[in-house]
């Protein structure tokens, strides 16, 4: 099976840098995304890596190691609507390539 | 404005009931699923289709069961043979399956059984 790592909570400061970490274990990798979720609402997608380096998308960038099994989540600028659980998620061949989600970071920005 | 809709927000059954659970999407994708969600637990697949008239077990389909007779539709059956219903429920769609594009995600019913 795969093994996604996230850790389960976070506490950061309004106008703060915060990097949520993600590991994963699977011979299968082909692709990894990141999601938000605020409390009770459908998560929204955040960005998608598949190839080792940086995608940046305004305050939000998404980082990728394939051979260390690693990604990160970076938010800038933090606001207090930035607070919600980030969930990142693995496609993987050897499960059909279908998503496996890690259990999610809950973020809690405070002022 | 196209999207994934999800009815009810909040449901309550009684033990040994079954419930379906109605998702709905307008934005032609081909491809459907069904996650649960438990608190502190990431999201599991129960079923997914691919294409109309077809789909797959998840990693915890049993209990469950769905039907994919048109691609707007992807209805979930709680089961009675579900030993733990209770949880939050996310329907999700994507242009197609399996490739690189992101999952939209209906905004989820929460399933009470007492």
């Amino acid at each position: 099976g795969q093994n996604i790592d996230q850790p389960t909570e976070m506490t950061a400061t309004e106008g703060a840098i915060v990097q949520i970490n993600c590991t994963y274990q699977t011979s299968g990798f082909n692709g990894l995304f990141w999601y938000q979720q605020h409390a009770g609402e459908a998560p929204t997608f955040l960005s998608y890596n598949v190839l080792d380096g940086l995608e940046e998308k305004g305050r939000f960038s998404s980082f990728l190691s394939r051979s260390k099994g690693y990604s990160y989540l970076l938010l800038k600028e933090l606001q207090m609507k930035d607070s919600a659980s980030y969930l990142c998620a693995v496609r993987d061949t050897n499960a059909g390539n279908m998503l496996t989600f890690g259990g999610g970071t809950r973020l809690m920005v405070k002022p | 404005d196209g999207g994934i809709t999800q009815s009810p927000k909040y449901l309550f059954r009684k033990e040994g009931q079954n419930v379906t659970l109605s998702c709905e999407q307008n934005l032609n994708h081909d491809a459907m699923y069904w996650y649960r969600q438990d608190p502190g637990q990431g999201l599991r697949l129960i079923y997914y289709s691919q294409i109309v008239n077809d789909f797959q077990k998840g990693d915890i389909a049993e209990g469950y069961s769905v039907s994919r007779e048109k691609k707007e539709s992807f209805p979930l059956t709680v089961t009675s043979a579900q030993k733990n219903p209770t949880a939050f429920y996310l329907c999700a769609s994507s242009i197609r399956g399996g490739d690189n594009s992101p999952l939209h995600f209906g905004n989820g019913t929460r399933l009470t059984v007492t």
